[in-house]
């Protein structure tokens, strides 16, 4: 079947720490991939996406590569600010042209000052 | 910019009753899905409509029906509310069902409580 696992929050990191949220996935065909981030009170909100093997989805200074050969998109940033506090969903579209898009349980982060 | 709009933003029930959770988005997108939000699982499915006129179940759909109302609509009802349907929903659109890549965009949610 199709899955996404993400590593256990919440992760706490000082201002400036480098970060790593780690996603590994199975799913049928080749499928996209993608992290959603929702800030406080909000929805979510697409942050990146990738969809093929060895793409590179980047924004705000996040990055995720695709990596087909370890099945996964981890997300990292070199530098978070408070402003980064927010809930991380790793998520995919299966590649048999599945309408789902199947969500990750979602990763705290905390960032302070 | 509204995109997509979701009322009521919070909302007790008692066991038993009804009611309608309301989604509208601006985007002229062709497809509206339903999804329930709870701690440590992520978000779950539970209806979609891939155009206008259709709707289908998705992964969590008992206890809960949708109207495609036009293009823009897509409600979502519980007919009769249980504690176990206490969570967070967020309804969200995208342009096409089927498309490779294509983004999601969601409202801010529902808190529903049912006591």
């Amino acid at each position: 079947g199709n899955s996404v696992t993400q590593m256990e929050g919440p992760v706490t990191l000082s201002e400036e720490a480098f970060l790593t949220i780690n996603c590994t996935y199975t799913a049928t065909g080749y499928p996209s991939l993608f992290w959603y981030v929702q800030y406080p009170g909000e929805g979510l909100q697409l942050l990146l996406k990738a969809t093929k093997a060895d793409d590179k989805g980047s924004n705000k200074g996040f990055e995720a590569t695709y990596r087909k050969e370890t099945t996964s998109f981890h997300l990292e940033k070199g530098s978070v600010q408070v402003s980064d506090s927010a809930v991380y969903f790793c998520a995919l579209i299966p590649g048999d042209s599945s309408y789902k898009l199947i969500f990750g349980s979602g990763t705290r982060l905390l960032v302070r000052p | 910019n509204a995109g997509v709009t979701q009322t009521p933003k919070f909302q007790v029930l008692k066991t038993g009753q009804s009611m309608t959770l309301q989604c509208a988005q601006d985007m002229n997108h062709n497809s509206m899905y339903w999804y329930r939000q709870d701690p440590g699982m992520g978000l779950r499915l539970i209806y979609y409509s891939a155009s206008e006129g259709t709707t289908d179940k998705g992964e969590v759909p008992n206890g809960y029906n949708v109207s495609r109302l036009n293009k823009r609509e897509f409600s979502l009802r519980l007919e009769s509310a249980a504690p176990s349907q206490t969570s967070v929903y967020f309804c969200a659109s995208s342009e096409l069902l089927h498309q490779m890549g294509t983004e999601a965009f969601f409202g801010q949610g529902t808190r529903l409580t049912v006591v």
